[in-house]
C-alpha cells in the first residue's frame, strides 16, 4: 500500500457541480498538504494542516475548501470553479514542521479538468 | 525575487553523459534542502536530501554551498530512465514552508 493515497485519479467537472478530493497518509506524518500544479509552474501551496489545524492559507480562492479531519486525512472540497482552475493537485505529508526536517511525501495526484 | 531559481533547461545529453544542475535560493537562513525528481504527468518523488557535507547516492551527488546560496545535484553515467523534470526544493528556517523551484528537465538520448 502507497504510503500517500489520493483518490480520484483523474476528475472532469462542470463550473456547476460540487466535487471532493481525497487524501489519506499511511505513514504516521502529523502535517498535510494541499499542493496545485498547473503547466509551466512551480508547485503552488494551497494548505497547510499541522496536528489537523489549518497552519496555511495560501490566498486561495473561497471555492477551494479544505477539510482536515484527523491527521492521517485530508479533503479538498470543491464547487463552482473555473476553468482556469484546471491543473494536477498534490496531496503531501511530512512530519510536523519545526523538529527535524522531513521531506515532503507526495500522493499520486488527482488531475482535474473544469469545463 | 523568488525564494528558489532553477534553469528550467532542458538538457538533452546522451547516455553516459555527466550531467549537473544548480538551485539557487534567497533565504540564507534556510536549513533544509531536497532534490526531487517528476516524471510526465506524475507526482514528485523524493531523489535525496541535501547535506551540508555533501552526499551521495550511487550515480547522484548533492552539494550546498551556503556561502553562494546555492545547491547542486550532480548525475554520472546518465541512464535513459533519467529523463525526467528534477526539483530543487528548500524549506524555509521557520519549517513549515517548502518552497520549489519550476524544475530542470532532463533527456537523456540513445
Amino acid at each position: 500500500e502507497t504510503g500517500v493515497t489520493q483518490t480520484p485519479r483523474h476528475l472532469v467537472m462542470g463550473m456547476t457541480n460540487k466535487k471532493s478530493l481525497k487524501c489519506e497518509q499511511h505513514l504516521g506524518h502529523n502535517a498535510m498538504y494541499w499542493y496545485k500544479q498547473s503547466a509551466k509552474k512551480p508547485l503552488e501551496l494551497m494548505f497547510v494542516y499541522n496536528f489537523k489545524e489549518q497552519t496555511e492559507n495560501n490566498s486561495v480562492p473561497s471555492r477551494f475548501s479544505p477539510e482536515c479531519p484527523n491527521s492521517s486525512h485530508l479533503f479538498l472540497h470543491l464547487h463552482t470553479l473555473q476553468p482556469e482552475d484546471s491543473a494536477l493537485y498534490l496531496c503531501a505529508s511530512s512530519h510536523a514542521p519545526g523538529g527535524s526536517a522531513s521531506p515532503l511525501h507526495f500522493g499520486n495526484g488527482t488531475r482535474l479538468t473544469v469545463t | 525575487r523568488k525564494e528558489v531559481e532553477q534553469d528550467p533547461g532542458p538538457f538533452n545529453v546522451p547516455e553516459g553523459a555527466t550531467v549537473a544542475f544548480n538551485c539557487t535560493y534567497s533565504n540564507s537562513a534556510s536549513q533544509s534542502f531536497f532534490w526531487y525528481r517528476q516524471d510526465c504527468r506524475k507526482e514528485p518523488k523524493l531523489l535525496m536530501s541535501v547535506y551540508s557535507s555533501g552526499n551521495e547516492d550511487g550515480r547522484f551527488t548533492a552539494q550546498l554551498n551556503r556561502a553562494s546560496q546555492y545547491i547542486s545535484l550532480l548525475i554520472r553515467d546518465s541512464k535513459l530512465s533519467d529523463s525526467a523534470t528534477y526539483l530543487c526544493v528548500v524549506l524555509s528556517n521557520t519549517g513549515n514552508q517548502f518552497y520549489f523551484g519550476t524544475g530542470t528537465s532532463l533527456t537523456v538520448i540513445p
